[in-house]
């Protein structure tokens, strides 16, 4: 059975930086495409970057430039690296797989706040 | 950037059908398109129902089923019950980018 743990997230600064995390168990990243989703608080999902097994990567443009998702197959684990946090930026982020593999985390919360 | 637009909300009898919609504004949604729903019930994470435009997976309840109608992606729940009162997003591959609508709130009543 597939499931994703996604960690790393907290209160951080404007401008500040964080690394989340999203272990995989039941399933083999190097394999699969996987997605990060935010939702911030009352709104809608929101996608925010996605990782193919080929190795090619998308960004949304309201991170572009900021957020880098990356993967370690070796560990089965999704980063998304965020940087120049923005007060916008505040939100559950959830990681996903695709396909057949479209199960979903329960989501890490992040609130950038002074 | 294209625009994912769906009904913001429906109201469906216990026991009724209802079909909820997912257009494109670059044109028909296709196959190719790779058209997903997902469910979201208040307080808890997303589930995927459908994937691929038809595909189910193991949790899906039968009385969900995906389709392509008129150029469009469309879900329909036949046989409505009052767990499936929730948000419903849909989710278009624009490849290499991925885009959600912004949700129908479905109401059993």
């Amino acid at each position: 059975e597939v499931h994703f743990l996604e960690s790393g997230g907290t209160l951080a600064q404007p401008g500040g930086s964080l690394r989340l995390s999203c272990t995989a168990s039941g399933f083999t990243l190097s394999s699969n495409g996987m997605s990060w989703v935010r939702q911030a608080p009352g709104k809608g999902l929101e996608l925010v970057s996605n990782s193919v097994s080929s190795g090619g990567t998308y960004h949304a443009d309201s991170v572009k430039g900021r957020f880098t998702i990356s993967r370690d197959n070796s560990k089965n684990t999704l980063y998304l690296q965020m940087n120049s946090l923005r007060v916008e930026d505040t939100a559950v982020y959830y990681c996903t797989g695709h396909g057949s593999s479209s199960q979903w985390g329960q989501g890490t919360l992040v609130t950038v706040s002074s | 950037q294209a625009v994912v637009t769906q009904e913001p909300s429906l109201t469906v009898s216990p026991g009724g059908t209802v079909t909820l919609t997912c257009g494109s504004s670059t044109g028909a949604v296709t196959s190719g398109h790779y058209p997903y729903w997902i469910q979201q019930k208040p307080g808890q994470a997303p589930r995927t129902l459908i994937y691929d435009t038809n595909n189910k997976h193991s949790w899906t309840p039968a009385r969900f089923s995906g389709s392509l109608l008129g150029g469009k992606a469309a879900l329909t729940l036949s046989g409505a019950q009052p767990e499936d009162e929730a948000e419903y997003y849909c989710l278009l591959s624009y490849d290499p980018a991925r885009l959600f609508g912004g949700g129908t709130k479905v109401t059993v009543l």
